[in-house]
């Protein structure tokens, strides 16, 4: 059993569109990160939060941490091809710990 | 910025042959994390060091060592290397005792033929 998973595990869009994607789990975690990631490249760091309700804007993205501290969410308004890629959230028990990741959604900003 | 520097970027290697991954942290950051992302996969954790000291270890084979030494490089040690070794080797450095965001480094990508 997946410890966090997201969803939806793909999403194509119109430019201009919005679209939220999901990290859901059963346990709680002191942080969720979310990375984007291109192919045959590291994950890039977009974020972090760690307090339960926290929201966190970056540009035209914006990052929810459930006040539970179990799930997230990635809303991005006004999607531009620019924004096409893999988009991970990963979560870790503590400071210092391994991070556990959510199986990926692939969006698709199409023009 | 400084970001996570690991080499080398490819490695071919055969069956059976051994391969060194080298990982240079982001400077002042004392937590390095070792994970391995097969094609289509989420990355998984293979071992963690504290402070040069093995502080966690994930699903990383026998034929896999670890090391962090005292400038706070890592270097992921493999031997007796198959097929299924060919993945994407990632790299990522934290400073421990904050909120524990991890930085990756561009990784290396080990080819076993």
């Amino acid at each position: 059993t997946q410890l966090l998973e997201q969803s939806p595990q793909f999403l194509s869009i119109q430019e201009g569109e919005n679209l939220t994607v999901y990290c859901n789990s059963s346990s709680v975690f002191s942080s969720l990160q979310w990375y984007r990631q291109e192919p045959g490249e590291g994950p890039v760091l977009l974020v972090t939060v760690v307090t339960g309700g926290e929201v966190k804007k970056l540009k035209r993205l914006t990052f929810q941490f459930g006040d539970a501290r179990k799930d997230s969410s990635l809303h991005i308004t006004a999607a531009q091809p620019g924004d096409t890629g893999l988009y991970l959230c990963a979560g870790a028990k503590a400071a210092g710990n391994k991070l556990t990741f959510g199986g990926g959604t692939r969006v698709l900003v199409k023009p | 910025a400084a970001g996570v520097i690991q080499s080398p970027r490819h490695l071919i290697k055969e069956k059976r042959e051994t391969a060194t991954l080298k990982c240079y942290p982001i400077p002042r950051h004392d937590t390095v994390y070792w994970y391995q992302q097969g094609p289509g996969q989420d990355p998984q954790f293979l071992i963690s060091f504290y402070e040069k000291m093995q502080s966690d270890k994930g699903s990383i084979p026998d034929r896999f060592s670890a090391q962090q030494f005292s400038d706070y490089h890592s270097e992921l040690n493999m031997s007796s290397l198959e097929l299924g070794d060919s993945a994407l080797y990632f790299c990522a450095s934290s400073l421990g005792e904050m909120t524990g965001e991890q930085y990756f480094g561009p990784g290396t990508r080990l080819t076993v033929t």
